[in-house]
């Protein structure tokens, strides 16, 4: 099926350090969100963006909608061990979502 | 406020069963998506109902069928089981009619098929 493309894959960074990682479609998407996924739990919803160009905080999240609103990216700083996880790309193509592969976050304290 | 949930937590079924999966949306909302989600992978849409009809499909076959009740809880029914059905199956809720309305997600039932 169609997916994005999430980059790093993975990530082992020392805890207070920033992290970035990005994500790539070959189609253009109005809606571009993060999420992060727990061991044995359901994606959670860390970011929406809905305008080319738009950058978003939620805490020490940062997210950004690309200008060609065919990428987007995240970054994340000074990490906590809490911040272990799956971070999951997502655009929104009229209902449905297309996700990317994930990028696997270990933080070492 | 309760969110999304999923029932059962856990499955486990022989090839060529069929299964039944279970979903309450988020209180106040209307909509349910449901995906299915392989290891190491991001979940894959496989459709939506609102209003108990099935509005959007993805790349499944028709072996993935679904349901919406009145009270907005779905099911999703997968008949003739494979191997490669084995995965997280997870559900979404949202309310299209919101604005910022995004898509949250129940805890997944994750099922095995032997």
């Amino acid at each position: 099926g169609q997916q994005l493309n999430q980059s790093p894959q993975s990530m082992f960074i020392q805890e207070g350090e920033d992290v970035s990682m990005n994500c790539t479609s070959s189609s253009i998407f109005n809606t571009w969100l993060w999420y992060k996924q727990d061991p044995g739990e359901g994606p959670v919803l860390l970011i929406a963006l809905y305008k080319a160009g738009e950058l978003t905080s939620n805490g020490r999240l940062t997210a950004q909608f690309g200008i060609t609103r065919k990428d987007s990216f995240l970054n994340i700083s000074a990490s906590i061990p809490s911040d272990v996880g799956i971070y999951f790309c997502a655009g929104r193509d009229t209902g449905k979502l297309i996700f990317g592969q994930g990028t696997t976050l270990q933080v070492k304290p | 406020d309760a969110g999304v949930t999923q029932s059962p937590t856990h499955l486990i079924k022989t090839r060529g069963q069929q299964v039944t999966l279970r979903c309450s949306p988020k209180s106040g909302h209307d909509t349910v998506s449901w995906y299915q989600q392989a290891l190491g992978q991001g979940p894959q849409f496989i459709f939506q109902y609102y209003e108990e009809e099935e509005r959007q499909r993805g790349n499944f076959p028709d072996r993935f069928s679904g349901h919406q009740f009145p009270n907005y809880s779905s099911e999703l029914n997968v008949n003739a089981l494979l191997l490669g059905d084995s995965a997280l199956y997870l559900c979404a809720s949202s309310s299209p009619g919101r604005i910022g309305n995004e898509q949250f997600f129940g805890p997944g039932t994750r099922l095995t098929v032997l």
